[in-house]
């Protein structure tokens, strides 16, 4: 059975901190690890890493694909408020469906 | 391009009543995913169409659960007989399937119906 693990599960930091989230994954026929934002319902889509050792950037988030390790970390610098969200990571299989396996998440708390 | 809809926003509703759930995906994808979300969990995935037809359900959709999407383009999700359990977030997903090589995993969701069960 795929499974992903995500830590830690929840995070308080002060703005301005950085913070690393954690996301491990065991998925058969793994294609793609994805990061998402849910902040109130939708998850809304951060990033898709295929390749190892190629790190996404995207404003003060940016993440990298460990292929070797079955991980990924999510960076997040100079933290805001409106960060404060939880970030789910999904490992997706290549095979049929492309069903993605989700993580618990880790709830970000950001205060001022 | 107005993403995922999602209607009911919210419902509550009676054990044993039936409910239905509709999504709207994004015009132009052909892969429509449901997934449920219970609190402190991340989404777990039920059934997905590749247009009209229904092509794989998790063993999480028990035969109390249908869904449909007749025409290939919006779903409905039907829970008959509703339990305290059932409970939940449903989240719909939709994407461009074999439009492009990333595009595959690539998943929009909506905002979720929010089940509630007394």
């Amino acid at each position: 059975e795929d499974k992903v693990v995500q830590s830690p599960l929840s995070l308080v930091v002060h703005e301005g901190d950085t913070v690393t989230l954690n996301c491990s994954y065991e998925v058969t026929n793994f294609r793609s690890l994805l990061w998402y934002k849910q902040e109130k319902k939708a998850p809304t889509f951060l990033f898709m890493l295929t390749s190892s050792g190629i790190e996404k950037k995207s404003g003060r988030l940016s993440s990298i694909l460990d292929k070797k390790e079955l991980s990924s970390i999510l960076n997040i610098t100079a933290t805001q408020t409106g960060d404060s969200a939880i970030y789910l990571c999904a490992g997706a299989s290549g095979a049929g469906s492309y069903q993605l396996t989700f993580g618990k998440g880790t709830k970000l708390s950001v205060i001022p | 391009d107005t993403g995922v809809s999602q209607n009911p926003r919210h419902k509550i509703t009676k054990r044993g009543q039936n409910v239905t759930f509709r999504c709207d995906p994004i015009s132009e994808h052909n892969r429509l995913y449901w997934y449920r979300q219970t609190l402190g969990q991340g989404p777990e995935f039920l059934t997905y169409f590749q247009n009209e037809a229904q092509l794989e359900k998790s063993r999480l959709l028990s035969d109390r659960f249908s869904a449909e999407r007749p025409k290939g383009s919006f779903s409905t999700l039907e829970i008959q007989r509703t339990e305290q359990g059932d409970s939940a977030m449903y989240l719909c997903a939709s994407s461009p399937w074999g439009q492009g090589p990333s595009a595959n995993e690539k998943l929009f969701f909506g905002s979720g119906t929010q089940l509630s069960v007394l």
